[in-house]
């Protein structure tokens, strides 16, 4: 029983490349988070997706798409790197208050 | 704009004190309130939630809510070294479960 899980732990871009990042979980829950950290500041919902097949904007969105592939799976597109993109990303799941967390990615652009 | 306000810290407690972790909010209508635990490099992890005003005791841990005055405290007794770690006030301002976060309190406990 793995929880959450995201890939990759660490990645370095440079401006204007793309990249996805995958997250995954297997406790079965109906809603999935994205979340970003950044030093200072608590975390940010960037998207969630309350039941597979839907997803809505949180509190930072832009720059950011996002696809429920599954019940299982939730996954975070970055079209076109910007240094503001640098920061901590969390993906988070839960079925009701308790969100459940991944390890995290570290991105870092440049 | 619903905000979380926590003081950033470091609060430095020693080994076997009492741990006091304070936060207010802005939005009256909010109804459940958490407490998470992150440490160093690692993701967040719910240690309380409280949902009515007064206290909630769990472990070492007692929770506290006073709706009136928009705060919510965490009390931590016979502080170990591991609960040095950054504490998350967070807060649910409806029913739909997403969450509103505090930037955190980090709590250092001095051996």
């Amino acid at each position: 029983n793995a929880g959450v899980t995201q890939t990759p732990k660490f990645q370095v871009l440079k401006t204007g490349q793309s990249m996805t990042l995958q997250c995954a979980q297997d406790m079965n829950h109906n809603s999935m988070y994205w979340y970003r950290q950044d030093p200072g500041m608590g975390l940010r919902l960037i998207y969630y997706s309350a039941s597979e097949g839907t997803t809505d904007k949180g509190e930072v969105p832009n720059g950011y798409n996002v696809s429920r592939l599954n019940k299982r799976e939730f996954s975070l597109r970055l079209e076109s790197a910007a240094p503001s993109q640098t920061s901590v990303y969390f993906c988070a799941s839960s079925d009701a208050y308790e969100q459940y967390f991944g390890p995290g990615t570290r991105l870092t652009v440049t | 704009q619903k905000e979380v306000e926590q003081n950033s810290g470091p609060l430095s407690v020693p080994e076997g004190a009492i741990a006091s972790l304070n936060c207010t909010y802005s939005d009256r209508g909010s109804q459940s309130f958490f407490w998470y635990r992150q440490y160093s490099g690692k993701s967040p992890e719910l240690i309380m939630s409280i949902y009515s005003n007064g206290d909630k005791e769990d472990g070492r841990f007692t929770a506290q809510l006073n709706k009136a005055s928009q705060y919510v405290s965490l009390l931590i007794r016979d502080s170990q070294p591991s609960d040095s770690a950054t504490y998350l006030c967070v807060l649910s301002p409806d029913s739909n479960y997403q969450l509103i976060w505090g930037a955190g309190t980090k709590l250092i406990i001095k051996p």
